[in-house]
């Protein structure tokens, strides 16, 4: 079966570094993917991994273990505004999304 | 540029109602997708559009439909709502389908069946 798991919610404090993980269990894989989505909107793209590593951009940066079907999104710097919830997508061999439930962050002041 | 764009916003539908999802894109992709998103579950694929004339089923198709009968356009019609079909929805659009392009989404119609 497909299993793509991430922590419910998470909080940090303003200013601080925040690792949100995502391990996952699909058919095939073809990338991760990582977006964010404030309440009530849209999601929009955060960052893409394929091969094992650290892929870094700007404040954001997220690792991936294809061996051990994990990754990670580092977020540095925290802002109030990074209040958010954050989802990880894997491609499976069908180039279809599946998505994680999404892990919401809480940033306090 | 708007990009895509959703209607209604939001709706409230009474069991056993026809309606119909609208979604735009101006960006010439190829692919798209109709996800829906309830709390707690990611976001799930409805149906998808590799090009447009074609259409395929995602992983909870049953209760909806589509079509593409152009590049911008792909409306979701749910023929006869049920309560379970209560939920956010979103239209979503990449260059290609067959590659790992990068998905963007619409702002979402919230619907809710009574």
């Amino acid at each position: 079966g497909q299993n793509i798991d991430q922590p419910t919610e998470m909080t940090a404090t303003e200013g601080a570094i925040v690792q949100i993980n995502c391990t996952y269990q699909t058919s095939g894989f073809n990338g991760l993917f990582w977006y964010q989505q404030h309440a009530g909107e849209a999601p929009t793209f955060l960052s893409y991994n394929v091969l094992d590593g650290l892929e870094e951009k700007g404040r954001f940066s997220s690792f991936l273990s294809r061996s051990k079907g994990y990754s990670y999104l580092l977020l540095k710097e925290l802002q109030m505004k990074d209040s958010a919830s954050y989802l990880c997508a894997i491609m499976d061999s069908n180039y279809q999304l599946i998505w994680g439930a999404g892990t919401k962050l809480i940033i306090k002041p | 540029i708007a990009g895509i764009t959703q209607a209604p916003t939001s709706q409230i539908l009474a069991a056993g109602r026809r309606m119909t999802l609208r979604c735009t894109q101006d960006m010439r992709h190829n692919a798209m997708y109709w996800y829906r998103q309830d709390l707690g579950l990611g976001l799930r694929l409805i149906h998808y559009s590799n090009t447009a004339g074609t259409t395929g089923k995602g992983e909870v198709p049953d209760g909806y439909s589509v079509s593409r009968a152009n590049t911008d356009d792909f409306p979701l019609t749910l023929a006869s709502a049920v309560p379970s079909q209560t939920s956010v929805y979103f239209c979503a659009s990449s260059v290609e389908d067959s590659s790992t392009d990068t998905q963007y989404f619409g702002p979402g119609t919230r619907l809710t069946v009574l």
